[in-house]
């Protein structure tokens, strides 16, 4: 198993220009989330989705759209790039048991560095 | 969810233990205790997690307190590989569809 990818692993972008980061799973996780990491932060999440067809806004979703067409996909949409997007980009999924509900860590992805300019 | 409170920086010498400590004096009682961490560069990694009981597992343990209001993560021996940002998340597992991360506590290992 692959587990959770990214793509790209590095983008610049300018100021207005859009772009769409893709993350991927095999593991068959109902939930994914996008977290965005500035210098010296913890995560922060944008997006999340608890399944094929849904999504969810987190702590910072504004200028950020998401799509989950696919259970394995989970794409994180910038319409109009702007510099204070600038930020690495963590991607993250996690099973869901009903019966062990404590047992739901999540998996992370290696993460997609953004430059915004 | 309820917030968790962490030292920002700790240090430890190598094949030494660590204990990190987490404060969440506001824990509810459906609130499991998470613990990742980040290695540089890398994206965040399960470490352990805990309820009432203290846990052990191949990386650590986690310590709780009775009061369940802290907890405790333990490095038996730490290495060089230990040295990463440590994360403590509470998650309410009946309506807990998030995970907050906080800014956690960076450790240094010296060698």
């Amino acid at each position: 198993n692959a587990g959770v990818t990214q793509t790209p692993k590095f983008r610049v972008l300018k100021t207005g220009q859009s772009m769409t980061l893709l993350c991927a799973q095999d593991m068959n996780h109902e939930y994914m989330y996008w977290y965005r990491q500035d210098p010296g932060m913890g995560l922060r999440l944008i997006h999340y989705s608890v399944g094929e067809g849904t999504t969810a806004k987190g702590e910072v979703p504004d200028g950020y759209n998401v799509s989950r067409l696919k259970k394995q996909n989970f794409l994180l949409g910038l319409e109009s790039a702007a510099p204070s997007q600038t930020s690495v980009y963590f991607c993250a999924s996690r099973p869901r048991l009903p019966t062990r509900p404590h047992q739901e860590t999540q998996y992370f992805g290696p993460g997609t560095r953004l430059l915004v300019l | 969810d309820a917030k968790t409170t962490q030292p920002n920086s700790m240090e430890s010498n190598e094949e030494e233990p660590v204990h990190l400590p987490c404060n969440h004096s506001t824990i509810s009682g459906t609130d499991y205790i998470h613990w990742y961490r980040q290695l540089p560069s890398q994206g965040p990694e399960y470490v352990i997690h805990g309820l009432t009981s203290n846990v052990n597992n191949r990386m650590a343990s986690l310590a709780i307190a009775e009061d369940r209001k802290s907890s405790t993560l333990i490095l038996h021996r730490a290495t060089l590989r230990d040295a990463a940002v440590y994360y403590c998340i509470l998650r309410d597992v009946l309506t807990g569809n998030q995970f907050y991360f906080g800014t956690g506590t960076s450790l240094t290992v010296i060698p």
